[in-house]
């Protein structure tokens, strides 16, 4: 098992552009979700999904949309990046609710000059 | 969730066993309490978690006082790879999505 992998690794935008973040695990677990960590910030939830088809806003939505068109598959997009974006992205998953243990996938760094 | 007190940094000898604390004195009943890790540049890393009774996996000891006011995580022969960021968590076992991480115990595993 590979359990939760992220593409890119790295990445550098400018203002204003477009990418998407994706997320894949090989768990078969229903519970997916995107968060971001900043430097004294601690990780903060962005959005995640219950399940394929649904998608929920956490605490920091604003800026990203998201998409479970798969159940292995959790896509996290930028549409017009901006620097307050510069920060280190996580996808976690769990096989049941919020609660249950969260599996990390490696993050994403991504710089918005 | 009930809010969690964690020292922001400790040191500890290679080898030795590792004691890190963790206060929730607001906990609720049907609060868990979690803990996870974080080593540098990784992905949060679950650890362990219980309710009231003493839990044990092959990565440490969770012991929680009877009150269930505070913890402590028992890693029982710390090595260098266990140089990380713990995050002590309270919170319900279901229902919100969202893991409060905070700011965590910067632990260093000292050879």
């Amino acid at each position: 098992n590979a359990g939760v992998t992220q593409t890119p690794k790295f990445r550098v935008l400018k203002t204003g552009q477009s990418m998407t973040l994706l997320c894949a695990q090989d768990m078969n677990h229903e519970y997916m979700y995107w968060y971001r960590q900043d430097p004294g910030m601690g990780l903060r939830l962005i959005h995640y999904s219950v399940g394929e088809g649904t998608t929920a806003k956490g605490e920091v939505p604003d800026g990203y949309n998201v998409s479970r068109l798969k159940k292995q598959n959790f896509l996290l997009g930028l549409e017009s990046a901006a620097p307050s974006q510069t920060s280190v992205y996580f996808c976690a998953s769990s096989l049941l609710a919020g609660g249950h243990e969260q599996f990390f996938g490696p993050g994403t760094r991504l710089t918005v000059l | 969730d009930a809010k969690t007190t964690q020292p922001p940094s400790m040191d500890c000898a290679e080898g030795r066993a590792a004691n890190l604390p963790c206060n929730h004195s607001t906990i609720s009943g049907n609060e868990y309490v979690y803990w996870y890790r974080q080593i540098h540049s990784q992905g949060p890393q679950y650890i362990i978690h219980g309710l009231k009774n003493n839990e044990t996996n092959e990565m440490a000891s969770l012991i929680i006082t009877e009150d269930r006011k505070s913890s402590t995580l028992i890693l029982p022969h710390a090595t260098l790879r266990d140089t990380a960021v713990y995050y002590c968590i309270v919170r319900v076992r279901y229902g919100n999505n969202r893991l409060a991480f905070g700011k965590g115990n910067q632990v260093v595993v000292i050879p």
